[in-house]
């Protein structure tokens, strides 16, 4: 129940594509869905977040969609570039309690834009 | 601001040797986490400290894993013996309170045990 599952496992898009990225949960307390990129060597970074609340967000080529009803929320890459090329981490946060703040992460999609 | 520091960014072992891995959270954060990364289970939450104070530390393996935290500007993550199924990324990460939103993470450490 505490697991996020996260799919595809790699994708690769076309400059200029949309890419998507598809994650699923369990546990309907979980209080907030933030995405990470992580770019080779480095460690994750904090790219959009949403909360359970609201459809969708928007920060300038990204989107997450939110699905509350079927426990699914989604990343949308718009314009996709070849400085896209990262591996991408969903994650929800469980809620308060005794392990407050504590994110559980998808295993990682690793994005592949094609010049 | 520099970030989370870590050290050393690489560390090659043999088996059954210590290893000490070492963390600098950002200036005024007050929540520490040690996460390990590997291609099979993806990113693991070892154990997290508030205000120095390990609050949660059920994802740590085994007793061969151990954590401190003794002061706000200091952490240690050591492994005690080494095994090469140790073998990962090991990322620290530090947020300014417990529970907010943000987590920021170091460059990770990889550790490779022969």
């Amino acid at each position: 129940q505490q697991q996020v599952k996260q799919s595809p496992q790699s994708l690769i898009v076309q400059k200029g594509g949309i890419s998507i990225i598809n994650c699923a949960y369990e546990n309907t307390a979980f209080d907030y869905f933030p995405w990470y990129q992580q770019f080779p060597g480095k460690g994750p970074a904090l790219l959009i977040a949403i909360r359970p609340d609201v459809s969708e967000k928007k920060e300038g080529r990204f989107t997450i969609s939110f699905n509350k009803s079927a426990k699914q929320f989604s990343l949308h890459i718009m314009d996709s570039q070849p400085g896209d090329s990262a591996t991408y981490f969903c994650a929800a946060r469980k809620p308060y309690g005794g392990s407050q703040g504590n994110l559980i992460f998808g295993k990682g999609t690793k994005l592949s834009v094609k010049p | 601001d520099a970030g989370v520091i870590q050290s050393p960014r690489h560390e090659v072992t043999e088996m059954g040797q210590e290893v000490t891995l070492r963390c600098k959270p950002i200036s005024g954060h007050n929540s520490l986490f040690w996460y390990r990364q590997t291609m099979m289970r993806g990113l693991e939450l070892l154990i997290y400290f508030n205000n120095n104070v390990p609050i949660d530390d059920s994802g740590m393996p085994e007793d061969r894993f151990s954590a401190k935290m003794p002061n706000a500007s200091f952490s240690t993550l050591k492994i005690q013996p080494s095994e090469p199924r140790d073998s990962a990324v090991y990322f620290c990460a530090s947020s300014p309170y417990e529970g907010a939103h943000e987590q920021y993470f170091g460059p990770g450490t990889r550790l490779t045990v022969t």
